[in-house]
Formats: structure tokens, C-alpha cells, sequence
């Protein structure tokens, strides 16, 4: 079974861009959350989907956006780019939401605002 | 507002010797604690899902137990090897929607 892929790997963009991050889950894994971690912090959730529905949302501001698609895969996207965005953004998928079902990471992308 | 502590925040570690860290949480309205490894240069990786109180849980050389009445989860690592080196991250989920909220880490670095 093919793992969690994200495209592109790397990005670099300058300040007010805006970037659009995809996510393609384990097939048969209906639900996708996104996190964005920095240097010192832990990963930080921005937002989950489960069949095309977001589930719940973290506590970033309206620039950062998402949706998923009738296949599952999703998309990020963040608006007026600042330099406080470069970050590693991870996406994660399971089968079903749960409290008890682990989750499995992509391998990131890598965003750097300059 | 939720927190997940973890400490410490590095710890480094000789090849051979076992070592333990700590994952603190919110003892109340308790769903599950996951703990998760994230080697260098790859992608965080599910070590346990733990449920039940006074749980205890292994896979080869690591193992966790739970404590949830107290709000705490040690993971141990039992003669430790360089391929041990990552960081180890718990998460706890914050409601029954399952929004994890995660702890900084623990950086373990296996000196050899």
C-alpha cells in the first residue's frame, strides 16, 4: 500500500504570495488533518477533513484555508504569504476519525517565505 | 486550554544504557495518549495508541506505560541503539472529535 504522499516537497515563495500544498492520503483513508511545525515548536493543527467535510479547524488565521476532494486527497492553501509561515507542513490521514486510531504522516512540505 | 508537556526536551544517551521520558496530559475526560517517533529526514511515525489506565505496551526494545488518573505516560527504551536517535513525540486528543493536541518532543540523541 502506497503511504501518504505530498507534493511539492519544497517551495519557496516571498511575502504576500500564495501557495496551494497537496495531500494525497493511504487509499481507503477518508480522513486528512494538516499541521505546521517550527524550530522549538510542536506540530500545530491547522485543520482536518473527513469526506470532503472539515471537522475541525486549530486556531490560525483565515489565510490558511483548505479543502478535500471525493477521492480524499486534499489541498492546503495560504493566502498573503508572511515570512512567520516557512514551516514544515505535515498532512496525516486514517481510515476513520477516532481518538484511538493512529495517524500517518507524509513526508512534508518544506515552505520557506523569503 | 489543553496542554501536553513532555520533558525532558533533549537527552543525550549512551549506546547500551536504557533511558525513559515523560509525557504529561490532562487527567480529565481521557480518550487515548499516542506516542510517536520522527527520525531525521523522515516522517513521525505511531510507536503506541494507549487506552486504558495502567495500560503497558512494547514493540521490541521500547515500551510505554499509562498512567491516566495521574496525567502522565513514560516511554522507555531499553539498551539503547544509534538507530534509537529521533525525537519522540506524545499527542493526546483533546475531545471525542479527535483533534490530537501534541508535546514539543523529546530529542534523543544515542551517543555511540
Amino acid at each position: 500500500k502506497a503511504g501518504v504522499t505530498q507534493t511539492p516537497r519544497y517551495l519557496i515563495k516571498t511575502r504576500g504570495q500564495q501557495v496551494t500544498l497537496s495531500c494525497s492520503p493511504i487509499s481507503g483513508h477518508r480522513s486528512v488533518s494538516w499541521y505546521q511545525q517550527t524550530p522549538g515548536q510542536g506540530l500545530q493543527f491547522l485543520f482536518e477533513y473527513f469526506s470532503e467535510t472539515q471537522r475541525n479547524k486549530g486556531n490560525f488565521p483565515g489565510r490558511f484555508s483548505g479543502r478535500q476532494f471525493s477521492n480524499s486527497r486534499s489541498e492546503m492553501n495560504v493566502s498573503t504569504l508572511e515570512l512567520g509561515d516557512s514551516a514544515l507542513y505535515l498532512c496525516a490521514s486514517t481510515q476513520n476519525p477516532s481518538s484511538y486510531n493512529e495517524q500517518f504522516f507524509g513526508p512534508g512540505t518544506r515552505l520557506t517565505v523569503l | 486550554i489543553l496542554n501536553v508537556e513532555q520533558s525532558p526536551q533533549s537527552l543525550h544517551v549512551q549506546e547500551g544504557d536504557s533511558t525513559n521520558f515523560t509525557c504529561s496530559f490532562p487527567s480529565s475526560n481521557f480518550y487515548a495518549l499516542h506516542w510517536y517517533r520522527w527520525e531525521t529526514a523522515k516522517s513521525p511515525e505511531a510507536l503506541f495508541v494507549m487506552t486504558l489506565n495502567g495500560d503497558e505496551k512494547k514493540k521490541g526494545r521500547i515500551s510505554a506505560t499509562l498512567n491516566t488518573k495521574e496525567g502522565y505516560s513514560y516511554l522507555y527504551i531499553k539498551g539503547s541503539q544509534p538507530e534509537d536517535s529521533a525525537t519522540y513525540l506524545c499527542a493526546f486528543p483533546m475531545d471525542s472529535n479527535y483533534q490530537l493536541i501534541w508535546g514539543a518532543g523529546t530529542k534523543l540523541i544515542i551517543k555511540p
